[in-house]
């Protein structure tokens, strides 16, 4: 069964340094996601991507935060000078143009800034 | 501003007894709604969704209810297994484009 994948499953960086977490959504889904989750608390949604272009964002996805996706497969999403509260699990999530609203998430990069 | 929150922060049932999961909602606008299965270290799952359009919708050992008129929406799980032990989040969306989720529910099942 195709499913979401996610790189690396942890990155630790200092505070300061630009990170780029990856994801490889389903090869024929349309629409992606970023979401974070601090740990013990909910999801919260970042932004959605469609058509090469965001499609909505959060008020946390503010300007320290980017999407791309760079070829046919990829999508990442770069914080340019992280925090100590960026410290996070990050999940990207896809879904297909069927109509469908169901995303499918990946298992999630843990960010640790120190 | 618009939320979507959880009555009850866990929720301990017996192995073969029916769930119930609770949520409130507060956007009006929101025109689909879905329910979340998170193990432990892992992403999300999806389990069930529902259209706001519809009160009842079912799958397989899952049933979903909307009240519209109190903006509250439950999970029923039936027969409960130890393998539904996670945390539940009911999410809305709206257009599709931005999933804001509810604070989570654990649920225990008791052997």
């Amino acid at each position: 069964e195709p499913e979401v994948t996610q790189t690396p499953s942890h990155q630790v960086t200092q505070m300061g340094q630009e990170v780029i977490l990856r994801c490889v959504p389903i090869s024929n889904h349309l629409y992606f996601y970023w979401y974070r989750q601090i740990l013990g608390q909910k999801v919260e949604f970042l932004v959605s991507f469609y058509n090469n272009e965001i499609s909505e964002k959060s008020e946390i996805f503010d300007d320290q935060f980017s999407v791309e996706r760079p070829d046919g497969s990829n999508f990442t999403l770069k914080i340019r000078s992280t925090k100590l509260e960026d410290s996070a699990m990050y999940f990207c999530a896809s879904r297909g143009g069927d109509g469908s609203y169901e995303q499918y998430f990946g298992p999630g990069t843990r960010l640790t800034v120190t | 501003g618009e939320s979507v929150g959880l009555h009850l922060p866990t929720l301990s049932v017996q192995e073969g007894d029916n769930s119930i999961i609770n949520c409130a909602y507060s956007n009006s606008a929101s025109d689909y709604f879905i329910w979340y299965k998170q193990e432990s270290g892992k992403g999300p799952q999806f389990i069930i969704d529902i259209r706001s359009n519809m009160d009842k919708r079912q799958g397989q050992r899952v049933t979903v209810l909307l009240n519209k008129t109190v903006k509250h929406l439950s999970l029923q799980i039936a027969a409960t297994q130890p393998g539904d032990s996670a945390v539940y989040f009911c999410a809305e969306d709206t257009g599709g484009f931005k999933t804001i989720f509810g604070a989570g529910t654990r649920l225990f099942v008791k052997a």
